[in-house]
């Protein structure tokens, strides 16, 4: 029974290149939620997402971000044009439901950007 | 801004005793509270958590404290081992309709000193 999968655990992009981050739930999980960590700060949350829905993206930048979980496949946080300060551990996140008061982590996806 | 943060960014304590970490919030209206573990390069890991209808809660060697009147909840170790040096964070469930968006504090980094 895996846990929630991230891949590519390390990811170097230069600026302006695009980033793509994969987040599979666990088996049976519907939600997911992608969080991002700066170096000795907490985690922030960015957005969260139902199959095929985004519930909330209150967290996410105007610009150059974006998130889908598609019907199959795995979600997937997209960051466009990366600059310096999109260098980040990025972690996601799974629930069963809505109602589900527990999310399950991934071990993150560490983005620099040089 | 952050509606959750610690007290302290470091706490050291000696193999064997009890170490307490403390927390703040300032959402009145958040009614679950969750306290998690990040060791170094990994997700966040699910601890403990309790109900704003209870002040106190135990597990296995840890248990948290809330004090609804001055938002403050706090996580007590028990018998602190080296295994327990890590980041924790307090979070809190928003509990909006539809999903869950978890706030994470800052994070308190223990060490613990053989």
């Amino acid at each position: 029974n895996a846990g929630v999968m991230q891949n590519p655990r390390h990811l170097v992009r230069r600026r302006g290149q695009e980033a793509r981050l994969r987040c599979s739930p666990m088996k049976g999980h519907s939600h997911v939620y992608w969080y991002r960590q700066l170096p000795e700060e907490g985690l922030k949350f960015m957005v969260y997402l139902q199959k095929e829905n985004i519930i909330d993206e209150s967290g996410m930048p105007k610009e150059r971000f974006s998130a889908e979980f598609p019907k199959e496949g795995p979600s997937i946080l997209r960051i466009q044009q990366v600059v310096r300060g999109d260098s980040a551990a990025y972690f996601c996140a799974s629930s069963l439901s809505e109602g589900s008061t527990e999310a399950f982590f991934g071990q993150g996806t560490r983005l620099t950007v040089v | 801004g952050e509606s959750v943060g610690l007290h302290l960014p470091t706490l050291s304590v000696q193999e064997g005793d009890n170490s307490i970490i403390n927390c703040a919030y300032s959402n009145s209206a958040s009614d679950y509270f969750i306290w998690y573990k990040q060791e170094s390069g990994k997700g966040p890991q699910f601890i403990i958590d309790i109900r704003s209808n209870m002040d106190k809660r135990q597990g296995q060697r840890v248990t948290v404290l809330l004090n609804k009147t001055v938002k403050h909840l706090s996580l007590q170790i028990a018998a602190t081992q080296p295994g327990d040096s890590a980041v924790y964070f307090c979070a809190e469930n928003m509990g909006n309709t539809g999903g869950f968006k978890t706030i994470f504090g800052a994070g308190t980094r223990l060490f613990v000193k053989a």
